[in-house]
């Protein structure tokens, strides 16, 4: 089956724009969780949907935001962009988000903020 | 590919040997745990899992052990192969929780043939 995909995989954007990065997680699955990949921070978890419903949010500014739609894709977006919001954006799926279902992760979205 | 961590310590063993990574967590409270291999320009890819009343889990070539007594997990990976070259992250959880991971700062492996 098809594994998770982000779109699009690179993006150049300017301090001050915002951008709306997509996931569609694996047929079936319902639970669509966003992390963020930087070389100091490391890993952080941003936020989590299932059923259309945010569930859990890290602890990120209100500039970063996300839904879900009822297919269970799901989108993020960052508004008012800061160099410091250059990342990795990762999405990951899973069946109903319970902490022992595993995370498919998708290839992310390599985002640079000139 | 793209670097997925610049500052990360790494590990360098020849084929064939045996590697252990370790992790320490943050989380007394985490029950659950997960090690991810991440590749360059790939996402993190799930290894193996254990949960906290266990102390020891084994797979295909791979073993996780558990110290919850000083919040300590190592992945023994047996007679690694240049294809283990990767990052490996720990992630933990609370297991009645969501799948809100809390991952490891990652350990870079890299393999000579």
């Amino acid at each position: 089956k098809a594994g998770v995909t982000q779109t699009p995989r690179y993006l150049i954007k300017t301090r001050g724009q915002q951008v709306t990065l997509s996931c569609s997680p694996i047929s079936g699955h319902r639970s669509v969780s966003w992390y963020q990949q930087t070389p100091g921070q490391g890993l952080q978890f941003l936020f989590e949907y299932f059923s259309e419903t945010q569930r859990n949010k890290g602890n990120f500014p209100g500039r970063f935001s996300g839904r879900q739609f009822s297919n269970s894709r799901s989108e993020m977006n960052v508004s008012t962009l800061e160099l410091g919001d250059s990342a990795l954006y990762l999405c990951a799926s899973s069946w109903t988000g319970g902490a022992e279902n595993e995370q498919y992760f998708g290839p992310g979205t390599r985002l640079t903020v000139t | 590919g793209e670097s997925v961590g610049l500052h990360l310590p790494t590990l360098s063993v020849q084929e064939g040997d045996n590697s252990i990574i370790n992790c320490a967590y943050s989380n007394s409270a985490s029950d659950y745990f997960i090690w991810y291999k991440q590749e360059s320009g790939k996402g993190p890819q799930f290894i193996i899992d254990i949960r906290s009343n266990m102390d020891k889990r084994q797979g295909q070539r791979v073993t996780v052990l558990l110290n919850k007594t000083v919040k300590h997990l190592s992945l023994q990976i047996a007679a690694t192969q240049p294809g283990d070259s990767a990052v490996y992250f720990c992630a933990e959880n609370l297991y009645s929780g969501y799948s809100t991971l809390t991952f490891g700062k990652g350990t870079m492996l890299l393999v000579s043939p």
